[in-house]
């Protein structure tokens, strides 16, 4: 299994700030992975991290908007820019393991995040 | 990527048994049909997965029909703790490890 940590786990920002949500990971994964879930809806996937290149965004998701780092194997940030209150939202990081045959993802607990 | 369809919400009593159901009628011959639960104010975990055979572990058994186009999740006793969101996803093992999450069910547990 892997244990995921997030920082921060909540914050309330300002209208046209930005935050930065770090995710730590307890041991060297390949796959991290960066998800949206907004007020009571299910999670939707912002983008894929990927260690030494550019993350792979879904639809309707850009790099100016939420850019992503990935210095290692074991660290990701996702940066929410020019913030408005529709982001505000739960975001979660979550990693791919494959465990005796297994392959799961493990999330982290979340960084709620509320946009006055 | 495939999709599955789940009802909004159930409920069940407490130490009875519950089946969630999900159908995904245009499932591929390589995506497993994983399950994962949110409970309340935390992030997903892993319940349960499978391909084609029905399966078990500590938390839940897996039915899976025979053409593969839905499956069951069963949960054998609810408790209290088991109310949370139950997701259906399918992950095609030939592709990426990314997850599209449905709307999942929200298991409602009666005391």
């Amino acid at each position: 299994s892997a244990v995921i940590s997030q920082k921060p786990s909540r914050d309330i920002c300002q209208r046209g700030t930005s935050l930065t949500i770090q995710c730590q990971v307890d041991s060297q994964v390949t796959m991290m992975f960066w998800y949206r879930q907004q007020p009571g809806q299910s999670l939707t996937l912002i983008a894929t991290a990927n260690q030494g290149s550019e993350a792979t965004y879904e639809s309707g998701f850009v790099i100016d908007k939420f850019p992503i780092s990935r210095p290692n194997l074991t660290f990701s940030t996702l940066t929410v820019s020019n913030m408005s209150p529709e982001d505000s939202s739960i975001y979660l990081c979550s990693v791919h393991s494959r465990t005796g045959g297994t392959d799961t993802q493990y999330f982290g607990p979340g960084t709620r995040l509320t946009v006055l | 990527d495939a999709k599955t369809t789940q009802p909004n919400s159930m409920e069940s009593n407490e130490e009875e048994p519950v089946h969630l159901p999900c159908n995904h009628s245009t499932i591929s011959g390589t995506d497993y049909i994983h399950w994962y639960r949110q409970l309340p104010s935390q992030g997903p975990e892993y319940v349960i997965h499978g391909l084609t055979s029905n399966v078990n572990n500590r938390m839940a058994s897996l039915a899976i029909a025979e053409d593969r186009k839905s499956s069951t999740l069963i949960l054998h006793r609810a408790t209290l703790r088991d109310a949370a969101v139950y997701y259906c996803i399918l992950r095609d093992v030939k592709g990426t490890y990314k997850y599209i999450f449905g709307t999942g069910t929200r298991l409602k547990v009666l005391a």
